[in-house]
């Protein structure tokens, strides 16, 4: 398996622009989800699926968006980039969805993204 | 804002020493997370503790937690380089679906 792979590792845009992060994942997880790291902040929620049809805002959602057509698939999208967008981002992936409680979230390798 | 807090934010110690973490956090839990981070790579997931456990060990970590005083704290005996790392907190909130709040980190430098 390969686990959750995430492309590009890395990426610059000016902003303005807009471009889609993709996450795969296949461990058949029905629970995917999106962070954000900054220095000194640690990990933030950006948004999350718990299944094909289904996602939902985290922490930080204002400038992104997602959608989940296949369990394999979570891509996130940044419509107009800002430069307060320049962040390292996790996709993770988790096969725990009952309601209360989550399990081992494992996580991709991370893109990259600096906003000029 | 942020659920956890993990103190120290940075640890320097030798090779060999015991290196122990804290997470403090603010609303009631499911369960909580010790998370790894070796720099410019994802995170790694260490040891799950529920809340109904007080103790939990894997291998050379131990993790506590105490729901009272809302906090927990990793333990990794006989420290080795390669234990250099950041180290996070993550809680699972008891409202919602699979949402998982992470703390700010601990740097942990194990000096050879």
């Amino acid at each position: 398996n390969a686990g959750v792979t995430q492309t590009p590792k890395f990426q610059v845009l000016k902003t303005g622009q807009s471009m889609t992060l993709q996450c795969a994942q296949d461990m058949n997880h029905e629970y995917m989800s999106w962070y954000r790291q900054d220095p000194g902040m640690g990990l933030r929620l950006i948004h999350y699926s718990v299944g094909a049809g289904i996602t939902d805002q985290g922490e930080v959602p204002n400038g992104y968006n997602v959608s989940r057509s296949t369990t394999e698939d979570f891509p996130l999208r940044l419509l107009s980039a800002a430069p307060s967008q320049t962040s390292v981002y996790f996709c993770a992936s988790s096969s725990n969805i009952r309601q209360g409680g989550t399990d081992t979230q494992y996580f991709g390798p991370g893109t990259r993204l600096t906003v000029l | 804002s942020q659920q956890g807090e993990e103190d120290p934010q940075a640890l320097s110690i030798q090779e060999g020493e015991n290196a122990t973490m804290n997470c403090s956090y603010k609303t009631s839990i499911n369960n909580l997370q010790w998370y790894r981070q070796n720099s410019g790579r994802g995170l790694v997931h260490l040891i799950l503790i529920r809340s109904n456990e007080r103790e939990k060990h894997s291998g050379r970590l131990r993790v506590t937690l105490d729901t009272s005083k809302k906090s927990s704290s990793l333990l990794i005996t006989a420290s080795r380089a390669a234990d250099t790392a950041s180290y996070f907190c993550a809680t699972a909130l008891n409202t919602g679906f699979q949402k998982l709040v992470f703390g700010t980190g601990t740097r942990l430098l194990v000096s050879p």
